[in-house]
């Protein structure tokens, strides 16, 4: 089984701010024959089903706006929102997809 | 627009069989991989198993021998039943569709196991 773990499990950041969120996988999820990662970022705010932000590391799904991105390979991964909005208050998971599927244990994201 | 809804009972006694079933509507389950992803209260997120529409199944170990999620292509459904319930089986229960990452997901539904 591939393992995800994610850091921090918390973090506040102010209005504005950028909020970085790294994911590390316990083995490299790079598929060498396509070059992609099966990487994927959700976020889920209470009371709410998960919402797929990113998949293939990098790509956005449709109507997510810009201010999300991902990148990284391999094993080391990073979600950054460039400008943290009031609405992006939520809890935020990688989700590795080249073996089965497993979730990092989550990263709670709050307002300073 | 596809959507999934989950449906099955709400409170499961332990030692008994949790029974859901996942509707998909606005499109057909033909294609793609269907998942279980299931959720305790205050927790994260642990994936259950996923489903081909042609009936191939892949489980997370740590539940393969509880689990199996079947197909209903007829009704555009498939399913999940999970054996021998403890407390720690309670948990909101979602259903996705699953074409690699988790496009579109049911709303969950919350399955308490309590006598």
């Amino acid at each position: 089984d591939i393992a995800m773990t994610q850091s921090p499990d918390s973090l506040a950041v102010s209005l504005g701010e950028r909020a970085t969120i790294n994911c590390k996988s316990s083995q490299s999820v790079l598929y060498s024959s396509n070059k992609k990662n099966y990487l994927a970022w959700y976020q889920q705010k209470p009371g709410q089903p998960p919402k797929l932000l990113i998949y293939w590391a990098s790509t956005r799904e449709s109507g997510v706006p810009d201010r999300f991105s991902g990148s990284g390979s391999g094993t080391d991964f990073t979600l950054t929102i460039s400008s943290l909005q009031a609405e992006d208050v939520a809890v935020y998971y990688c989700q590795q997809y080249y073996s089965t599927r497993t979730f990092g244990q989550g990263t709670k994201v709050e307002i300073k | 627009q596809v959507q999934l809804q989950e449906s099955g009972p709400g409170l499961v006694k332990p030692s008994e069989t949790l029974s859901l079933t996942c509707t998909v509507s606005g499109g057909s389950i033909s294609s793609y991989y269907w998942s279980w992803i299931r959720q305790p209260p205050g927790k994260g997120l642990e994936w259950i198993g996923y489903i081909y529409y042609s009936g191939s199944t892949n489980y997370n170990p740590s539940l393969k021998s509880r689990v199996t999620i079947s197909v209903d292509t007829s009704k555009n459904q498939f399913s999940l039943k999970m054996t021998s319930v403890t407390a720690a089986d309670t948990a909101v229960y979602y259903c996705a569709r699953d074409p690699n990452a988790l496009d579109i997901w049911g709303q969950g539904t919350m399955v308490t196991v309590s006598s």
